[in-house]
């Protein structure tokens, strides 16, 4: 079965610098799909960035990128002039394409300081 | 523009009771899940259905059930609860599977006692 890894169960941040949240996974699969999902204290969970796992190029939203090491199976996840809106837990999650399954990993806590 | 909505938000329970949590969507979309959400655990997968009158098993679904009537909307039971069933349970929708994004409720924290 996939599983997905993340290492830091908290991290923190100062406001306006950058942070790096990490994720790896364990796949056979050469035809996947990457997440990040994030759940602010609202508890409503929300699609950050995706990533296709045939795509060569990292996926960017704003201040949100990624660093896709698909022979690492890595998928970390960088947050740019962090701002304290961005505080909240991160999930990072796969799909095996043609599944109709997502895995999660435990999360990642981030806390933006001021 | 609601997306997903779950009821309730919040229940107690006590040990041996039943409830229904009831998602709705408004999307849409074939595919819906039932997630919950413990402490240092992420997110765990119930039951879900890729279609009207259809549903799955996921990873832990022993002590719920589900059912799929009418396509927008898709509810959880629990027939007899226990304390362990204690969580926040998560409703999820896509539109084509796990490739694609999946539009969560804002959960229901469920206590048994």
């Amino acid at each position: 079965a996939q599983t997905v890894t993340q290492s830091q169960p908290e991290m923190s941040v100062q406001e306006a610098e950058t942070v790096t949240l990490s994720c790896t996974y364990d796949t056979s699969e050469s035809d996947y799909y990457l997440f990040w999902y994030k759940q602010p204290p609202s508890r409503q969970m929300i699609l950050v960035i995706r990533q296709e796992a045939y795509k060569q190029q990292n996926a960017t939203e704003n201040r949100f990128s990624v660093n896709f090491q698909k022979a690492a199976k890595s998928f970390s996840l960088k947050i740019s002039d962090s701002q304290l809106g961005d505080a909240a837990m991160y999930f990072c999650a796969y799909n095996e394409g043609g599944s109709e399954k997502l895995v999660f990993g435990k999360g990642t806590k981030l806390t933006v300081n001021p | 523009n609601a997306g997903v909505t779950q009821t309730p938000k919040f229940r107690v329970l006590k040990t041996g009771q039943s409830m229904t949590l009831l998602c709705a969507q408004d999307m849409n979309h074939e595919y819906m899940y039932w997630y919950r959400q413990d402490p240092g655990m992420g997110l765990r997968l119930i039951h879900y259905s890729v279609g009207e009158g259809t549903t799955a098993k996921g990873e832990v679904p022993d002590g719920y059930n589900v059912s799929r009537l009418k396509k927008q909307n898709f509810l959880l039971g629990l027939e007899s609860a226990a304390p362990s069933q204690t969580s926040v349970y998560f409703c999820a929708s896509s539109y084509t599977g796990g490739s694609t994004e999946a539009f969560f409720g804002q959960g229901t924290r469920l206590t048994v006692v």
